[in-house]
């Protein structure tokens, strides 16, 4: 079955560590987003990729990083500089950019030791 | 900026009633595309209806259809014949057409409970 696929479901970081989410899609998409979901909040974007070798910073990218070698993977990095980094955190990818339709994957919750 | 409010932090309601859930936007665009999507308890994000700004006719699809008020900018999910499935978060969401979807704008989220 196609689809995106992200691990863990469950992250603990302590104090001054970075932590790596993953986010695998074999949707054959273009475009690849993360989003941050806090109670009682929408869904706020990180960093998106239009393409392989390329990302943008969302509207919240301080503290975190992204990279994408591969059309499949977008994995995101929660860096020691994110201070308050309790979240739910979702992959999204899209056949392109403009594309209106997006697909979610189940989402990774991190918490801090 | 584009705004999007859900003023209903939370609903709840019999099962195989109807339920109307409310969302405003605000915008100065005159075309774009608008969203429904449910968060149930899974977390995962689900699309459940979408409309595009230039269409008078409301979406529907299936139990679930849209009173779109372009003048108003008002957007609302109605769900009919409610069942226990749909139990969750539901956020409205707002996107500029021509633009990519970097411009997604989602409200706060209405939690809607279907009572047995």
């Amino acid at each position: 079955d196609g689809g995106i696929t992200q691990s863990p479901k469950y992250l603990f970081r302590k104090e001054g560590q970075n932590v790596t989410l993953s986010c695998e899609q074999n949707l054959n998409h273009d475009a690849m987003y993360w989003y941050r979901q806090d109670p009682g909040q929408g869904l706020r974007l990180i960093y998106y990729s239009q393409i392989v070798n390329d990302f943008q910073k969302g509207d919240i990218a301080e503290g975190y990083s992204v990279s994408r070698e591969k059309k499949e993977s977008f994995p995101l990095t929660v860096t020691s500089a994110q201070k308050n980094p309790t979240a739910f955190y979702l992959c999204a990818s899209s056949i392109s950019r403009g594309s209106e339709k997006l697909f979610f994957g189940s989402g990774t919750q991190l918490s801090v030791l | 900026a584009q705004t999007v409010t859900q003023s209903q932090p939370e609903m709840s309601v019999q099962e195989a009633e109807t339920v109307t859930l409310s969302c405003t936007y605000d915008t100065s665009e005159n075309n774009y595309y608008l969203f429904w999507y449910k968060q149930p308890p899974s977390r995962q994000m689900i699309l459940v209806i979408r409309q595009e700004a230039y269409k008078q006719q409301n979406a529907t699809e299936n139990r679930f259809s849209v009173n779109f008020q372009k003048a108003a900018k008002s957007f609302s999910l109605k769900i009919s014949d409610s069942q226990l499935g749909d139990t969750a978060m539901y956020f409205c969401a707002f996107m500029r057409a021509n633009f990519g979807n970097e411009k997604l704008t989602f409200g706060t989220g209405t939690r809607l409970t279907i009572i047995p």
